[in-house]
């Protein structure tokens, strides 16, 4: 069965801190992946989408990585601000259809 | 601001009703897809549509029915409501070929049945 799972469900930081979101995925045939941010009652915004071949993939302080191998993805935010208060999504995109299989999401609070 | 325009904002009906939620996409996609997200769930995927055209089908009830329309607004349609289908329903646009790549999301429209 296709899955996304996401942890931790929720985490909290200090402002400045660092912090790596994780997504372990079971999905085949493999597409791509992406990492949503999505604030509060809005919709979600796209941060980065890989593929297959690649490994990392950059946005302003927000760096995914991937591991095929292992099935795993890692949302590393660098420097937090509290705008980066919001749900964290994993997607994983499966087959030539590209249906979209979505992690439930981790939820980041930033204090100051 | 996505490009995605969704109305209305905030719709509020009773058990039993039938209401039509609209999405515009940006200009020039192709494709919409219908989410809805209940209160502290995951987005969960309903339908997609391509140039007119059915295209993928998810977790998409029965009383539950979308379309994309020549001008390639879309409209999903949710009827015999219940207390459940109170949620976030989100539209999402993408274009083709490597533009097919991203969804843009609209702000949504939130639903409460009572």
């Amino acid at each position: 069965k296709n899955q996304v799972e996401q942890s931790p469900q929720s985490l909290i930081i200090l402002e400045g801190k660092n912090c790596t979101l994780q997504c372990n995925y079971t999905v085949s045939p493999f597409s791509n992946l992406r990492w949503y941010k999505q604030d509060t009652g809005r919709g979600p915004v796209s941060l980065t989408i890989m593929t297959f071949s690649e490994n990392t993939k950059s946005n302003g302080r927000y760096t995914a990585t991937l591991d095929a191998d292992t099935k795993q993805s890692s949302l590393h935010i660098t420097a937090s601000q509290l705008s980066d208060s919001a749900s964290y999504i994993c997607v994983v995109s499966a087959g030539s259809q590209g249906n979209l299989i979505f992690g439930k999401g981790t939820k980041l609070s930033v204090k100051p | 601001d996505s490009g995605v325009t969704q109305t209305p904002k905030h719709l509020i009906t009773a058990t039993g009703q039938r209401v039509t939620l609209r999405c515009s996409p940006r200009s020039g996609d192709l494709s919409v897809y219908w989410y809805q997200q209940s209160l502290d769930q995951g987005l969960q995927f309903l339908i997609q549509y391509y140039n007119g055209e059915e295209r993928a089908k998810g977790n998409i009830l029965e009383r539950f029915s979308a379309q994309q329309f020549p001008d390639l607004h879309s409209e999903l349609n949710l009827s015999s409501l219940e207390l459940g289908d109170s949620a976030l329903y989100f539209c999402a646009s993408s274009g083709s070929g490597i533009r097919a790549d991203t969804q843009y999301f609209g702000p949504g429209t939130r639903l409460t049945v009572l």
